[in-house]
């Protein structure tokens, strides 16, 4: 149990183009998500927070304008990387977490979505 | 402010050596989480282990221990008899009990080689 998927995998888009991930968590009721960056060879940063039905909360020095998050339903987050550039390329990584017991504060992570912009 | 520090950039052994991958930690906090999750080339997280703030004993699992020693703040890793498929970058994180936030240490990158 507790798996989380994300689509695509892997994305390349051209500069300039907007992209969506989508982060699901298939066999739980996901009431907050979260949005990770990670660039080559670095850590992975928090982006925002995203509560179900509620704007999301980023972090100091994240565009919320350019990166759009939607937490429209328990089991699903977007991530919409809108007008990308090539410095938005890097490995975006979601987790999920629900406050149901036994699970409550466990986060669990997808595979990343590995993104490219030309 | 919260912050855990991976003094250990990157790693390299040879396989059957036991290596030992450190973790300190800062927190004002005195109910927190602390995590170890590998990383492989693939890039999914594998979580390897958690262990709250009130719970200090050491634990092994197989060929992974864990040292947890809150009076200094530090929370090593350490695998016994390295195996070429512990390959991977190795990251501790902390997390408080309210806002559910992980801090991510910068990771320590392993290489075993045959």
């Amino acid at each position: 149990g507790a798996v989380v998927s994300q689509h695509p995998s892997w994305v390349i888009c051209k500069s300039g183009t907007s992209v969506k991930i989508e982060c699901r968590s298939l066999d739980f009721q996901a009431t907050t998500m979260f949005w990770y960056r990670q660039f080559p060879k670095q850590s992975l940063m928090l982006m925002a927070t995203s509560n179900e039905g509620s704007k999301a909360t980023y972090e100091q020095g994240v565009e919320k304008d350019k990166f759009l998050i939607n937490h429209a339903s328990l089991t699903l987050s977007t991530l919409t990387v809108t007008s990308a550039h090539p410095e938005d390329s890097s490995f975006y990584i979601c987790s999920a977490t629900s406050g149901t017991s036994g699970r409550a504060n466990e986060q669990y992570f997808g595979p990343g979505t590995r993104l490219t912009v030309t | 402010a919260q912050k855990v520090t991976q003094a250990q950039t990157e790693i390299s052994v040879v396989e059957k050596e036991d290596v030992t991958l450190d973790c300190v930690y800062e927190t004002r906090d005195t109910t927190y989480y602390l995590f170890w999750y590998k990383q492989p080339p693939s890039g999914e997280l594998v979580f390897l282990i958690r262990r709250n703030s009130f719970d200090e004993q050491n634990e092994i699992s197989g060929r992974y221990s864990w040292n947890f020693q809150k009076s200094t703040s530090s929370f090593n890793f350490t695998i016994t008899a390295s195996q070429v498929v512990d390959s991977a970058v190795y990251f501790c994180v902390l997390r408080d009990t309210g806002f559910q936030k992980l801090v991510f240490g910068t990771g320590t990158r392993l290489l075993v080689s045959p």
